[in-house]
């Protein structure tokens, strides 16, 4: 069963950048489309976007257009960056692998980031 | 957007009674696609359900899931202390994909 690992700072600064890595313990960046999803503290989670293995993002129109997804097949990892944060991005973020429907059957264990100064 | 609206927000009972939880859309969506996930503290979400009935891998039978339309509902027959969790619903029919604002599901 594939496992997902996120990694990055878990303090970002208002205004800057947030960037985050998902590492994948599959052989091959599988033909699928990967998610990434953010989850505030007492809320439910929200789909931040998806990349799929040749390279086609959507996102949530949410982020306006704030967010970027982007992929390393060779190194088996996709990334997240999300520009201009503000405090309301602190969350717990998550990786997760798409089903072909489009539901998430596995997640990473999910990473905190707090946007303060 | 398709906004999911869960209740009760939180649901108190003690083990072995039997929880029922509520989604309901505010329109529908295509297929019926929609999902269920469990989420105990510190963890990510686990996928229990998805296309409204569809029992994931290792979900106990205690569990079941029905619906369509604009409602659905998740119902534990007997409650395990594992089970004392809260639940989202996620629809996937329509981007972009929503979730719920969660069931809390403690010890009565």
């Amino acid at each position: 069963q594939v496992q997902l690992q996120e990694s990055g700072p878990r303090l970002v600064r208002p205004s800057e950048t947030l960037s985050l890595t998902c590492n994948v313990s599959d052989d091959v960046l599988s033909p699928s489309y990967w998610s990434w999803l953010r989850q505030p503290a007492g809320k439910g989670p929200e789909w931040i976007g998806r990349i799929y293995v040749g390279g086609t993002t959507n996102y949530n129109p949410s982020l306006k257009g704030r967010a970027t997804l982007s992929l390393d097949t060779s190194k088996k990892r996709f990334s997240l960056q999300i520009r201009s944060v503000t405090a309301a991005d602190t969350a717990v973020y998550y990786c997760a692998k798409d089903s072909s429907s489009g539901y998430w059957p596995h997640w990473g264990q999910g990473t905190p980031v707090t946007v303060s100064s | 957007e398709i906004v999911l609206t869960q209740s009760p927000g939180t649901l108190s009972l003690a083990p072995g009674e039997r929880a029922t939880l509520s989604c309901r859309a505010s329109q529908t969506f295509s297929n019926d696609f929609l999902a269920w996930y469990q989420q105990r503290p510190g963890q990510a979400p686990r996928l229990l359900f998805y296309a409204a009935s569809k029992r994931a891998t290792g979900v106990p039978d205690s569990f079941s899931a029905s619906g369509s339309g604009t409602d659905f509902t998740l119902t534990i027959s007997r409650l395990e202390p594992e089970d004392f969790a809260v639940y989202y619903c996620q629809q996937y029919g329509n981007s972009p994909r929503t979730f719920g604002q969660g069931t809390k599901v403690e010890v009565k």
